[in-house]
């Protein structure tokens, strides 16, 4: 499989539970990227890792827990959202090394909490 | 910090006719500008984009502008095809900085 894959494509969750996003790259890339797309607004960045240390995080509350053990693989941990967290989360990634940043994105996973 | 406005929000284009898509940047420090496409269901798809070393870059039916004095760029698309409609965003970041700032994306309709 190429390119940059998201599980689930779809998530429903209450506002007690806890669930986790899934993101996996396979274009060698060595940073990794979550975003929130809501609708009639700009892709807001979440969390940003490079060479699999977070390096940037833009004041997200702390119901959103990233983790990235290695350079293929990122995760967004949720618990205890509210229903304004419902968006479209989308992963990208990137390689730092290039004299770019040229970001390739996933399919995303729309979450709806109830 | 950079801030990326974006018009218009929609566009409607008759197949075959050109769509251009204007963004405007805040930080004069900003020297890379990427455009996504994005169709429903799907996550955005980089299709071209520009440094500040070049004022024009085309690849096939699009092209993209960049006016680093007015700070202003914009992608154009000739010969629309019913396959183009989708939401276009564009971004801007300074090279040393990772993150790109969004603009808040176009809806564009090619009517058949």
């Amino acid at each position: 499989e190429t390119g940059v894959t998201q599980t689930p494509r779809h998530l429903v969750m209450g506002m007690t539970n806890k669930k986790s996003l899934k993101c996996e790259q396979h274009l060698g890339h060595n940073a990794m990227y979550w975003y929130k797309q809501s609708a009639k607004k700009p892709l807001e960045l979440m969390f940003v890792y490079s060479l699999e240390e977070r390096v940037e995080n833009n004041s997200v509350p702390s119901r959103f827990s990233p983790e990235c053990p290695n350079s293929s693989h990122l995760f967004l941990h949720l618990h205890t959202l509210q229903p304004e967290d419902s968006a479209l989360y989308l992963c990208a990634s990137s390689h730092e090394m290039m004299s770019s940043y040229e970001q390739y994105f996933g399919p995303g996973t729309r979450l709806t909490v109830t | 910090g950079e801030n990326v406005e974006q018009h218009p929000s929609t566009l409607s284009v008759q197949e075959g006719d050109s769509a251009v898509i204007k963004c405007t940047y805040s930080d004069s420090a900003s020297n890379y500008f990427p455009w996504y496409k994005q169709e429903l269901g799907k996550g955005p798809q980089l299709i071209i984009d520009i440094r500040s070393n070049v004022g024009e870059k085309k690849d096939q039916r699009i092209a993209v502008t960049l006016n680093k004095t007015a700070k202003h760029f914009s992608l154009h698309i000739t010969e629309t095809q019913p396959e183009d409609s989708a939401v276009y965003f564009c971004a801007a970041n300074p090279f040393s900085a990772r993150q790109l700032t969004f603009g808040s994306g176009t809806q564009l309709t090619v009517l058949p």
